[in-house]
């Protein structure tokens, strides 16, 4: 089972900041957080990953709670071509190290 | 475009058929993995590859279906007597066998069982 909470789905306004929670009150402290994105009848697509500390690259900013409960993806300046599914994954950092999907957030950017 | 390869796209076959699909993972990745996607679920892991070996297997992997990734490149996913709840996107990834490093997914192939 997914260890994450997320909110089914969001709204934002192009050109605005999407700010996208999530919550992973039971992970532990080798698992990092990782996020996806899935715009329609696509594969998932890799956005960023982190293990306590904030992190950003070219596409978003992942801020991490100190207690690492929980996280936030940050995409500064929205555009309509990221309308899509955003997941939000605890990786277990052992053995396949597979991806356990949850049903993620449904981001909506509205021009 | 070196990326993760899906063939075909699509595939719509009778119920009791057998299907195979191929995925081309990126050239020098170790790591390969096949997923599974229903309208409105996020990805369940299938099976998961190093190299040429088959490290780990889903209990969602009935034993109609059978993968294999004979020279540790490309890789097959077969489902024998396919049935209508088959009916998904199957995905395929792949990844360095590098710790914390990302997945890759191919674009999937849509299966459709009627």
């Amino acid at each position: 089972d997914a260890k994450t909470t997320q909110p089914t789905s969001m709204d934002c306004a192009e050109g605005r900041a999407a700010n996208l929670p999530c919550n992973h009150s039971t992970i532990s402290g080798n698992e990092y957080v990782y996020w996806y994105r899935q715009i329609h009848s696509q594969g998932p697509q890799y956005i960023i990953h982190g293990l306590k500390n904030n992190e950003t690259n070219e596409m978003a900013s992942l801020i991490i709670t100190e207690d690492r409960k929980s996280s936030t993806l940050i995409l500064p300046h929205a555009t309509l071509r990221d309308t899509a599914v955003y997941y939000c994954i605890v990786r277990v950092m052992s053995g396949s190290e597979k991806l356990v999907f949850g049903k993620g957030t449904k981001l909506t950017v509205n021009p | 475009d070196t990326g993760v390869s899906q063939n075909p796209r699509h595939k719509i076959t009778k119920r009791g058929q057998n299907v195979t699909f191929r995925c081309d993972p990126i050239s020098e990745h170790n790591r390969l993995y096949w997923y599974r996607q229903t309208l409105g679920q996020g990805p369940e892991f299938l099976t998961y590859f190093q190299n040429e070996a088959q490290l780990e297997k889903s209990r969602l992997l009935s034993d109609r279906f059978s993968a294999e990734r004979p020279k540790g490149s490309f890789s097959t996913l077969e489902i024998q007597r396919t049935e209508q709840g088959d009916s998904a996107m199957y995905l395929c990834a792949s990844s360095l066998r590098v710790a914390n490093t990302e997945a890759f997914f191919g674009q999937g192939t849509r299966l459709t069982v009627v």
